[in-house]
């Protein structure tokens, strides 16, 4: 079975940085392309950034390109989000999700709540 | 990037009755990137139907998906209690993944 564990969420100011982690495990980390996905409070998902399994590849919603970097270990089968100059709009439950067998999301993490606020 | 707009924003319907939810896109995307998610209050998201018309594992067959080109429903035929949720389509075009704003399905 799937379990995704997110962590490092937390309060920080505008402009400060955090790096959230995602603990992979019940399948085979380094096979799956990997994804975040955040949820504003009260709102919809938002697709955030994708790593592709093979080539590596990441790609960033245009919100948040340049300032987040995505990056994973496969021998410690962990996901990371690193994210820099936060703004307020960044505030969010932030999930790791896997990809499925196409271009879906068929396994999530409980999800990390993100607060930047002054 | 391809819009997703969902329709209706609430649906308030009774136990038993059938539940058809609307999922447009802006422009003719392919049904293999359209998927379908039940998200309940404090709760991750949950995949329900991949490529517009198969289940997910472990997935009612009260739930299904269908459509083409530019417009997609999820149907569920008899609404259980446990089905009172915000549902979300998803898909996905040129290296970027794009969500509908939801559907909440309230109990009336």
């Amino acid at each position: 079975e799937v379990h995704l564990v997110e962590s490092g969420g937390g309060l920080v100011q505008p402009g400060e940085s955090l790096r959230l982690s995602c603990a992979a495990s019940g399948f085979t980390f380094s096979r799956y392309t990997m994804y975040w996905v955040r949820q504003a409070p009260g709102k919809g998902l938002q697709w955030v950034s994708t790593v592709n399994s093979g080539d590596g590849n990441t790609y960033y919603a245009d919100s948040v390109k340049g300032r987040f970097t995505i990056s994973r270990d496969n021998s410690k089968n962990t996901l990371y989000l690193q994210m820099n100059s936060l703004r307020a709009e960044d505030t969010a439950v932030y999930y790791c999700a896997k990809r499925g067998e196409g271009y879906y999301f068929d396994g999530w993490g409980q999800g990390a709540l993100v607060t930047v606020s002054s | 990037e391809i819009v997703l707009t969902q329709s209706p924003g609430t649906l308030s319907l009774s136990p038993g009755e059938r539940a058809a939810l609307s999922c447009r896109a802006s422009q003719t995307t392919s049904s293999t990137y359209l998927a379908w998610y039940q998200q309940k209050p404090g709760q991750a998201p949950r995949l329900l139907i991949y490529g517009a018309s198969s289940r997910a594992a472990g997935i009612p067959d009260r739930f299904s998906g269908s459509g083409s080109g530019t417009d997609f429903t999820l149907t569920i035929s008899r609404l259980e209690p446990e089905d009172f949720a915000v549902y979300y389509c998803q898909q996905y075009g040129s290296s970027s993944w794009t969500f509908g704003q939801g559907t909440k399905v309230e109990i009336k």
